[in-house]
């Protein structure tokens, strides 16, 4: 069963613009970690943000922000000031804290373009 | 550059071939992992590594892969009898066993069966 759910393919922003993605996950678990990764064409998958379940506020690196909503069991990102390097697509991911850090379960992903 | 390298980047075999994917991590990363990757999905994940100890297998590795990390440094993950379904990018990433858990990837290795 999938347990990471992200519903949009795709994506389109404008540079300058505030784009966000969507992710929703299921368990049954009441810690565990959550993750947005990053995968430009032909070039390797980088970490973009994460989060701590049992950590209320909402991670914030730079331009990049999540808005974690764990009783709806909801993870999305923002992007804001959107950049033509943002262009990639987009995971989300879940770790169970019982879990090997790096044994994470992917959404399927979302293709984020941007457009001058 | 010192991030994760894998080697071959792009592998083409015909059915019934055996092929060999190598993976160079961090030199300081304890851990490694093999994802793999179909068109249109995200990872998956496959095994993973502490030191030369394959501590995990997922159930998507069947009998006909296998992976070794012999002296606890590079990795290697080989696919016996490929089938046309192992068409796929696989990623292999490693991390240090404490820390902030962040995983590493490398560029993947692309195969496919024809």
């Amino acid at each position: 069963a999938q347990t990471v759910t992200q519903s949009q393919p795709e994506m389109s922003v404008q540079e300058a613009e505030t784009v966000t993605l969507s992710c929703t996950y299921d368990t049954s678990e009441s810690d565990y970690y959550l993750f947005w990764y990053k995968q430009p064409p032909s070039r390797q998958m980088i970490l973009v943000i994460r989060q701590e379940a049992y950590k209320q506020q909402n991670a914030t690196e730079n331009r990049f922000s999540v808005n974690f909503q764990k009783a709806a069991k909801s993870f999305s990102l923002k992007i804001s000031d959107s950049q033509l390097g943002d262009a990639a697509m987009y995971f989300c991911a879940y770790r169970r804290t019982t879990d090997s850090w790096g044994k994470l379960q992917f959404g399927a992903g979302t293709q984020v373009v941007v457009t001058p | 550059d010192t991030g994760v390298s894998q080697n071959p980047r792009h592998k083409i075999t015909k059915r019934g071939q055996n092929v060999t994917f190598r993976c160079d991590p961090i030199s300081e990363h304890n851990r490694l992992y093999w994802y793999r990757q179909t068109l249109g999905q995200g990872p998956e994940f496959l095994t993973y590594f502490q030191n030369e100890a394959q501590l995990e297998k997922s159930r998507l590795l069947s009998d006909r892969f296998s992976a070794e990390r012999p002296k606890g440094s590079f990795s290697t993950l080989e696919i016996q009898r490929t089938e046309q379904g192992d068409s796929a990018m696989y990623l292999c990433a490693s991390s240090l066993e404490y820390g902030t858990g962040e995983l590493f990837f490398g560029e993947g290795s692309r195969l496919t069966v024809l």
